[in-house]
């Protein structure tokens, strides 16, 4: 059964910073590496997705990794800003037709002025 | 492009009651989910169809749970009695064909069981 879990749970930088979001998996047999964003009382905004034959994925200032054989996932955000405060949330993609997903506890950030 | 519609986006009940929510997809999108969010959690799947048919709802609690989508595009989910560990977001996600591609979600359905 796939574990996904996030680390830290919750981080507070101040703006401007670079930062890393850590995302860890206990299968690597998966399809799919989902980046998602979620603010308070909203559903799931998707901000990248890596297929696993691909190590990475940009978006702007965010860039995700993946490192299947370790079982490892990042999202680097560069040069924070205030309207990142967010909960970032990283699932992991079944390798079936279902592609069932299996997310983490999520990583709450909060970037200060 | 409109997104993944979701009603109601707040429900308050007391326990034993019943409940269902109302789920319209992307549209062209074959695959429908339904997750589960408890507060402080990442979202767990309930229940994924393909079209018409289940694929997957091993981790929806049957006995209380339910959820159709009839004629492969709204899906209902009902959970009947609610209790009070159902208080969560109830989130609707599609996608073009299941398969590998990339889920949307839309803004959920917020549960209080009292």
């Amino acid at each position: 059964k796939q574990e996904v879990t996030q680390i830290p749970a919750a981080l507070s930088v101040p703006e401007g910073e670079n930062l890393v979001l850590n995302c860890s998996f206990t299968d690597s047999a998966i399809y799919n590496l989902q980046w998602f964003r979620q603010d308070p009382g909203k559903g799931l905004t998707s901000l990248l997705l890596i297929q696993s034959s691909q190590r990475e994925q940009t978006s702007g200032r965010l860039n995700a990794s993946l490192d299947k054989s370790s079982g490892r996932s990042t999202l680097y955000i560069a040069a924070s800003q205030p309207g990142d405060s967010a909960t970032y949330l990283c699932a992991a993609g079944g390798d079936n037709a279902g592609n069932m997903l299996t997310f983490g506890g999520g990583t709450r950030l909060m970037v200060k002025p | 492009e409109a997104g993944v519609a979701q009603s109601p986006r707040y429900k308050i009940i007391e326990k034993r009651q019943s409940v269902a929510f109302w789920c319209n997809p992307i549209s062209g999108h074959a695959t429908l989910y339904w997750y589960q969010q408890i507060l402080g959690q990442g979202p767990k799947l309930l229940i994924q169809f393909q079209n018409n048919g289940v694929v997957d709802d091993s981790q929806l609690p049957k006995d209380r749970f339910s959820a159709e989508r009839l004629k492969g595009v709204d899906s209902t989910l009902k959970i009947q009695p609610a209790k009070l560990e159902d208080s969560a977001v109830y989130l609707c996600a599609s996608s073009f064909s299941g398969g590998y591609n990339e889920q949307f979600f839309g803004p959920g359905t917020r549960l209080t069981v009292l």
